[in-house]
């Protein structure tokens, strides 16, 4: 059974910042990985998509890496502004999405 | 374009009780799902559906019925409320399944069963 695990839970940073969140994940048999951002009280927005046959994708400010065969993706934030407080998740995807319980972004003005 | 809509925001339900969430999309997405987010859980997914009269079951089925007789459509129906059931939950879509594509989320019904 996939497990995903995200490292830190929490994260509070001062503003102009780079960061890194960690995604680990357990069965290396996946299509796909997603990030997601999630507002208090909202919907998940989707970030970032990788394939499995891609090593990295960017968007913006951010970037993703995935290493399949070591089961981890990082999602790096570059400067980071207080408007990227939010939770961030990953989603693997064997053949349905499996999440992680997210991390909590806080970015201090 | 509204996207993926959910009705209603919130909901308060007696132990027992049966309810209907609803969740619409109108953008001809062919791959419906729904998940329930508990804190320090992240999401699980419930049921399913690839298409109009098809759906199967996610991870957590049990207490939740599901029907797709539109594209459009795919309410979710608590047949007899618990207090487990206690969650917020979310509705998504994407054009042919999250195996390539991405998935679009629902604002969230934010359920709680007393």
């Amino acid at each position: 059974k996939q497990e995903v695990t995200q490292i830190p839970a929490a994260l509070s940073v001062p503003e102009g910042e780079n960061l890194v969140l960690n995604c680990s994940f357990t069965d290396s048999a996946i299509y796909n990985l997603q990030w997601f951002r999630q507002d208090p009280g909202k919907g998940l927005t989707s970030l970032l998509l990788i394939q499995s046959s891609q090593r990295e994708q960017t968007s913006g400010r951010l970037n993703a890496s995935l290493d399949k065969s070591s089961g981890r993706s990082t999602l790096y934030i570059a400067a980071s502004q207080p408007g990227d407080s939010a939770t961030y998740l990953c989603a693997v995807n064997g053949n349905k999405l499996v999440f992680g319980a997210g991390t909590i972004l806080r970015v201090k003005s | 374009n509204a996207g993926v809509t959910q009705t209603p925001k919130f909901q308060v339900l007696k132990t027992g009780q049966s309810m209907t969430l609803q969740c619409a999309q109108d953008m001809n997405h062919e791959y419906m799902s729904w998940y329930r987010q508990d804190p320090g859980m992240g999401l699980r997914l419930i049921h399913y559906s690839v298409g109009a009269g098809i759906t199967d079951q996610g991870e957590v089925p049990n207490g939740y019925n599901v029907s797709r007789s539109t594209t459009e459509d795919f309410p979710l129906r608590l047949l007899s409320a618990a207090p487990s059931q206690t969650s917020v939950y979310f509705c998504a879509s994407n054009r042919q399944g999250p195996t390539t594509d991405t998935q679009y989320f629902g604002p969230g019904t934010r359920l709680t069963v007393l």
